[in-house]
């Protein structure tokens, strides 16, 4: 699976938009970018993939670039809960069972 | 039902006892983990079950032994543990067949070796 780069700390002020990148250049084409977050003594907990569509849900956007070289994970008005280790994760779509592994992770802070 | 539970949430045990981690899910998922997590690292991949077989195991030492009785139970059991094995034991569940890369985690059981 492809390595992928994190910043290690973020902040954002709430109900401000928080933009988390993630470079991750050596991704091929059949791999996908995964992203999970953990809030404190909590297991983590799945938002969002894509392979190279920009994709949207409840929780989350995924902005993958064109040459799917990086993504950012947007949550577009970010609350004090948001506040958690948040990862990403790049994997082949299909190995049989979906073992993930986790990198170091942004641990992104919301400011009140 | 979109819970993985995981019993007990605390444990402390010594070097020499036996213990067990409990794992269950009923969201008819074939496929379950155990994941390794110390103090802020990220969660570290021990085993994982298909179709209650085991189908990877990342080269874990042998006092940890896992087991799968049935498709919603997954069991870790412990057995001479050290110190340096105290960390938050993470199960986890899926769709086998999905291609979602969609985990679910429970809370974790955090473990303390005396």
């Amino acid at each position: 699976d492809a390595k992928t780069t994190q910043p290690p700390s973020m902040d954002c002020a709430e109900g401000r938009a928080a933009n988390l990148p993630c470079n991750h250049s050596t991704i091929s084409g059949n791999e996908y970018v995964y992203w999970y977050r953990q809030i404190h003594s909590q297991g983590p907990q799945y938002i969002i993939h894509g392979l190279k569509n920009n994709e949207t849900n409840e929780m989350a956007s995924l902005i993958i670039t064109e040459d799917r070289k990086s993504s950012t994970l947007i949550l577009p008005h970010a609350t004090l809960r948001d506040t958690a280790v948040y990862y990403c994760i790049v994997r082949e779509g299909w190995r049989g069972a979906n073992n993930l592994f986790f990198g170091t992770g942004t641990r992104l802070t919301v400011i009140p | 039902d979109t819970e993985v539970t995981q019993t007990p949430k605390h444990l402390v045990m010594g070097m020499t006892n036996k213990k067990s981690l409990k794992c269950e899910q009923h969201m008819g998922h074939r496929a379950m983990y155990w994941y390794k997590q110390k103090a802020k690292k990220p969660p570290e991949l021990m085993f994982v079950y298909s179709y209650e077989k085991l189908s990877i195991n990342e080269s874990v030492p042998s006092r940890f032994s896992p087991e799968c009785p049935n498709s919603s139970l997954l069991n870790l059991h412990l057995h001479a543990l050290q110190p340096e094995d105290s960390a938050l034991y993470l199960c986890a569940s899926s769709q086998e067949t999905a291609n979602t890369g969609e985990l679910f985690f429970g809370e974790g059981s955090r473990l303390t070796v005396l």
